[in-house]
């Protein structure tokens, strides 16, 4: 049961860098989501989308960018990397539809210097 | 926006006392869903509420949801050092915004 599978689970980028961290879901969820979250502070969403080809932004998208190509997979790119970007990054899906539950990933941790 | 704001932020209890957290939004919702986070770990879904006043225990667990559907609250009965973590409600909408969250540690 793979669920949503996130990669890399650990990076170090320098900064001005770019890179693309992977997200990938089997569970045929229309809905997906990017969140990242500070040590010690809760979850803040990046980018999210409703189904292949919809992305949308969310509380702090700057610095970002998303796309949905397949139902499957939700990439989130960093665009020239800030040390303001270290923190942790969870892909989260879920099924359309009011109440469903979200089901995250394990997480990437990111580190900027 | 669309804040949904939680207190306490910290709450720190020896094991064996109570805790409880709130959860408030500027804006009424159709329901919420709490959430769990492990030190470490990803947020797992705990429990959705749907209807006003609602409530339901999951064994230690208390969860209500408020009259007017702005609020909602999470309470522990004597806790136990496996409830350590971060407690979050969520709203969920299609952009599922999370609460600030309460992070509970519990001391032996």
């Amino acid at each position: 049961n793979a669920g949503v599978t996130q990669t890399p689970k650990f990076r170090i980028l320098k900064i001005g860098q770019s890179m693309t961290l992977q997200c990938t879901q089997d569970m045929n969820h229309n809905y997906m989501y990017w969140y990242r979250q500070d040590p010690g502070m809760g979850l803040k969403l990046i980018y999210y989308s409703v189904g292949a080809g919809i992305t949308d932004k969310g509380e702090v998208p700057n610095g970002y960018n998303v796309s949905r190509s397949t139902t499957e997979d939700f990439p989130l790119r960093l665009e020239l990397a800030a040390p303001s970007q270290t923190s942790v990054y969870f892909c989260a899906s879920r099924k359309q539809g009011v109440g469903n539950t979200i089901y995250f990933g394990e997480g990437s941790w990111l580190t900027v210097v | 926006g669309q804040q949904v704001m939680q207190i306490p932020q910290y709450q720190h209890v020896q094991e064996g006392e109570d805790f409880t957290t709130y959860c408030n939004s500027s804006t009424t919702l159709s329901n919420i869903q709490w959430y769990k986070q492990r030190p470490g770990g990803h947020p797992v879904f705990l429990i959705q509420l749907v209807k006003s006043g609602e409530v339901k225990k999951q064994k230690r667990l208390t969860f209500q949801f408020g009259e007017a559907k702005k609020n909602s609250s999470l309470h522990i009965t004597a806790t136990q050092t496996t409830d350590v973590g971060t407690y979050f409600c969520a709203r969920t909408t299609d952009k599922f915004i999370f609460g600030t969250g309460t992070r509970l540690q519990v001391f032996p």
